[in-house]
């Protein structure tokens, strides 16, 4: 697609409960990255797929956190038993992936999905 | 590793003011840096980037920043803001071209008439 695309928007749970937040990138972007974005602060780094594997998930905070990208284009981040910390607004951006110093690492955002736990 | 400071979480200045907004990074390696603006309901969209050359680097609306490795800062610039600026503000570091970003907590412009 022409952006980043994130589903749901918005999405209101309770606390407990079992959550899906999905990310389309830019068609050819080989590169997929999930931020968490809590109030008043900046982007947190939580996981990045390079294709289909997670070349590094040392920001995902624990084991209710998980991410997949089956097929090296959709990723859909995962959250088991939500509690009412995990509310934020969960960023996705792409890139092509090939780094360097000419593309270094420009990432494209999506609008992000809010999450809100009871 | 890498963090970013960003001094001041509200920066409020006159429409046709200078604008200057703060960032300081930390690095053991020599940084890539960036900064980026987000808009209400928006994504972030990238301003500008430095990763190696001309320190003083121009973005996108009239944007500026110069890289000081002596003072570790990445200032963001303009010469002259408009109501349309008004947005909160990311740094960001990275360690290459292939690392990830941290980000700074950000920076809200306010721009008054």
């Amino acid at each position: 697609g022409a952006g980043v695309s994130q589903t749901p928007s918005n999405k209101v749970t309770e606390k407990g409960k079992y959550v899906e937040l999905r990310c389309d990138p830019i068609s050819g972007h080989t590169a997929l990255y999930w931020y968490r974005q809590s109030l008043g602060q900046g982007p947190e780094f939580l996981i990045y797929f390079q294709g289909t594997g997670a070349a590094d998930d040392s920001g995902l905070p624990n084991d209710r956190f998980f991410a997949v990208r089956p097929e090296g284009s959709v990723s859909t981040l995962k959250i088991q038993r939500t509690e009412r910390g995990d509310s934020a607004v969960y960023l996705c951006a792409s890139s092509p992936g090939q780094g360097g110093v000419s593309g270094a690492n420009v990432l494209t955002f999506g609008a992000g999905s809010r999450l809100t736990v009871l | 590793a890498q963090s970013v400071t960003q001094l001041g979480s509200h920066v409020s200045v006159s429409e046709g003011a200078l604008v200057l907004l703060r960032c300081n990074y930390s690095s053991s390696v020599p940084p890539y840096l960036f900064w980026y603006v987000q808009y209400p309901n928006q994504g972030l969209q990238l301003l500008l980037k430095y990763t190696t050359g001309a320190t003083l680097v121009k973005g996108i609306n009239g944007f500026e920043a110069e890289f000081k490795k002596s003072e570790t800062s990445f200032h963001l610039t303009k010469p002259s803001a408009h109501m349309s600026d008004a947005a909160e503000y990311f740094c960001a570091v990275s360690a290459s071209g292939y690392s990830t970003l941290t980000f700074g907590k950000g920076t809200m412009l306010l721009v008054s008439p």
